[in-house]
């Protein structure tokens, strides 16, 4: 059972530059979440999505653009990279639409922005 | 706002010692208070969810428990495979969708 699937793994971009972060999910959840992870900030919410057809911002969405493809798939889309993103970014899934019961989280893209 | 406040920021311990990390939160009715492991290069995985005080949990050497203020997570006779961050967040009920982070507990255990 694969979970949460994030590709890809490791990423450099250079300042400019446009990349999407994928991600797919084969638990059947409704909801589907980015983070991302900087030393010292914790986990921040950059977008999610609480069923298939809806996207929310969350904590830090500027800069960011996402797409709930499906049911299965949530993207993460960067315009125009800049150094200030350089950052490890997760995606992560739960079941329950209204919330309190727990995320299921992918191993993580790694991008580097120079 | 809801926020996460997790202490200490690491702590080191001896195989065998047992100890306990805090998490305090201050959420606007929470719908759930959320415990994780994350080791290096990893994405969190998850281990505990409480809903409300009194609640406790277990999972090994590992125990959770819930004050209406704060939450514990006490480890028992640890060993070197315990090492990790661990990591607490909350949801509350006007967060919808959104878990909110603490900055995380780094445990190392010594053989």
């Amino acid at each position: 059972n694969a979970g949460v699937t994030q590709t890809p793994k490791f990423q450099v971009l250079k300042t400019g530059q446009s990349m999407t972060l994928q991600c797919a999910q084969d638990m059947n959840h409704n909801s589907m979440y980015w983070y991302r992870q900087d030393p010292g900030m914790g986990l921040r919410l950059i977008y999610y999505s609480a069923s298939e057809g809806t996207t929310d911002k969350g904590e830090v969405p500027n800069g960011y653009n996402v797409s709930r493809l499906n049911k299965r798939e949530f993207s993460l889309r960067l315009e125009s990279a800049a150094p200030s993103q350089t950052s490890v970014y997760f995606c992560a899934s739960s079941p329950a639409r209204t919330g309190g019961t727990e995320a299921f989280f992918g191993q993580g893209t790694r991008l580097t922005v120079v | 706002e809801d926020q996460v406040t997790q202490s200490p920021e690491a702590l080191r311990l001896q195989e065998g010692e047992s100890s306990s990390l805090n998490c305090s939160y201050t959420v606007s009715g929470l719908r759930g208070l959320f415990w994780y492991r994350q080791d290096p290069g990893k994405g969190p995985e998850f281990l505990f969810t409480l809903y409300s005080a009194g609640e406790e949990k277990e999972k090994e050497r590992l125990k959770a428990t819930l004050t209406k203020k704060e939450s514990f997570l006490h480890i028992t006779a640890p060993k070197p495979e315990d090492s990790a961050t661990y990591l607490c967040a909350s949801r509350g009920g006007t967060s919808y969708g959104k878990l909110t982070f603490g900055q995380g507990t780094i445990l190392t255990v010594h053989p």
